[in-house]
């Protein structure tokens, strides 16, 4: 019930094209929906996050869907840029006093010139 | 502000040595946390602070040992070191407060350790 999983593990995209990367879940009782953004030696940074009482959220080129039904939830890159290669990790916590996260196992972008 | 620092940045160590990895944040942050990547495996939780003198275990504690003195420095100890522990550490610290707009972690660089 505290899994996270993510897919795919790789994606190449082209560039100016739409990256998409899904994660699913179990545990009904999460309520905060991060991605995280790593690049190589760097710890992953938040990019962007939503709580479950709306269906998307959108910040410049990224966008969270989330389906609360389907306890599902993806990362829409648009107009994909090299600058975007990077791994990206979804997560999801159940908020409570510990604030701790669950993380995906990470999806490696290459985005080609 | 420095944010999340942790040293050192590699490590490599003999089997059975024992090594204290740092981290610091100078955000005033309550929450502190430290994870270990392994390829493939995403982030998996190791201990957990929530203020001074409070620590709890994580996904995978075993092998490890933490202590929360102050509120800025949160050490991760790792004891007897085996091959297993060859990994990627990362700590990270956040500012939770009860329906907060935002739970964001801030992460640290990482630390590179090798266990031979």
């Amino acid at each position: 019930q505290q899994q996270v999983k993510q897919s795919p593990q790789s994606l190449i995209v082209q560039k100016g094209g739409i990256s998409i990367i899904n994660c699913a879940y179990e545990n009904t009782a999460f309520d905060y929906f991060p991605w995280y953004q790593q690049f190589p030696g760097k710890g992953p940074a938040l990019l962007i996050a939503i709580r479950p009482d709306v269906s998307e959220k959108k910040e410049g080129r990224f966008t969270i869907s989330f389906n609360k039904s389907a306890k599902q939830f993806s990362l829409h890159i648009m107009d994909s840029q090299p600058g975007d290669s990077a791994t990206y990790f979804c997560a999801a916590s159940n908020g409570g006093a510990t604030n701790k996260l669950i993380f995906g196992t990470g999806t490696l972008l290459a985005v080609q010139p | 502000n420095a944010g999340v620092t942790q040293t050192p940045k590699f490590r490599i160590l003999k089997i059975g040595q024992s090594m204290t990895l740092q981290c610091t944040q100078d955000m005033n942050h309550n929450y502190m946390y430290w994870y270990r990547q392994d390829p493939g495996m995403g982030l998996k939780l190791i201990y957990y602070s929530v203020g001074a003198g409070i620590t709890d275990k994580g996904e995978v504690p075993n092998g490890y040992n933490v202590s929360r003195s102050t509120t800025e420095d949160f050490p991760l100890r790792l004891e007897l070191a085996a091959p297993s522990q060859t990994s990627v550490y990362f700590c990270a610290s956040s500012s939770w407060t009860s329906g907060g707009a935002s739970n964001e972690q801030f992460f640290g660089p990482g630390t590179r350790l090798t266990v031979l």
